[in-house]
């Protein structure tokens, strides 16, 4: 069956350092990948969507790799900040029936100290 | 440009009860996804709906879940006879009418429904 794995450890970083975050993927063949960040008590915050084509993106301090051979996605906050301590979302949209609905991963909650 | 809008944000529900769940889209938006969010659990897919019509409902309960998005109105989620495993936070989220696929979604703040 369709997996998809985050850690499910919570990452604590020093600020200023770059966090790195993972999601693993197995039984399927996503057209799409994207990124949320959620806080508590909240819906989830779009970041990033990388087409299955594509091996990186970016977006001010936010990178996204894909490889589709490896199935998996590194997602990368570079300086990091107390304030994005949250928990992120990994996503995959896609498939032959595929209706935009997106299969989550559990999440990784990242924790950056001052 | 409000957002997508839920309500309740909480409701509390004693077992056998009804739950309706209202979720507004972005102004604009044609397609509404709903989710699941369980406790210490990822969000579950569960439905995704246009306007008057359910696209795809593989994610829902065979049984007393039901969706709906009419012509005027919100999307409404209906849970009859609740149990207390339906607790959990509700999700919904709104894409543009440009085309379902490489969208992202806009979600609304959820509705937290307990079950007693």
């Amino acid at each position: 069956s369709q997996k998809i794995e985050q850690n499910s450890e919570a990452l604590n970083i020093q600020e200023g350092k770059t966090a790195t975050l993972t999601c693993n993927y197995t039984n399927y063949s996503p057209a799409y990948l994207q990124w949320y960040r959620q806080d508590p008590g909240r819906g989830p915050v779009f970041l990033l969507l990388i087409r299955e084509n594509e091996k990186e993106k970016r977006k001010e301090r936010l990178k996204v790799t894909f490889d589709t051979t490896l199935k998996q996605s590194l997602f990368h906050i570079t300086a990091s900040q107390p304030a994005d301590s949250a928990t992120y979302l990994c996503a995959l949209e896609g498939g032959s029936s595929n209706t935009g609905k997106l299969i989550f991963g559990q999440g990784t909650t990242l924790q950056v100290k001052p | 440009n409000a957002g997508v809008m839920q309500n309740p944000r909480h409701l509390v529900r004693r077992r056998g009860q009804e739950a309706r769940l209202r979720c507004s889209p972005m102004k604009g938006h044609s397609h509404v996804y709903w989710y699941r969010q369980l406790p210490e659990e990822g969000l579950k897919f569960m439905v995704y709906l246009q306007k008057e019509n359910i696209i795809d409902e593989s994610g829902m309960p065979k049984e007393r879940f039901s969706a709906e998005f009419p012509k005027e109105g919100p999307s409404i989620l209906r849970i009859q006879q609740v149990v207390r495993g339906d607790s959990a936070a509700y999700f919904c989220a709104s894409s543009p009418p440009s085309g379902t696929r490489g969208n992202e979604q806009f979600f609304g703040p959820g509705t937290r429904l307990t079950v007693l």
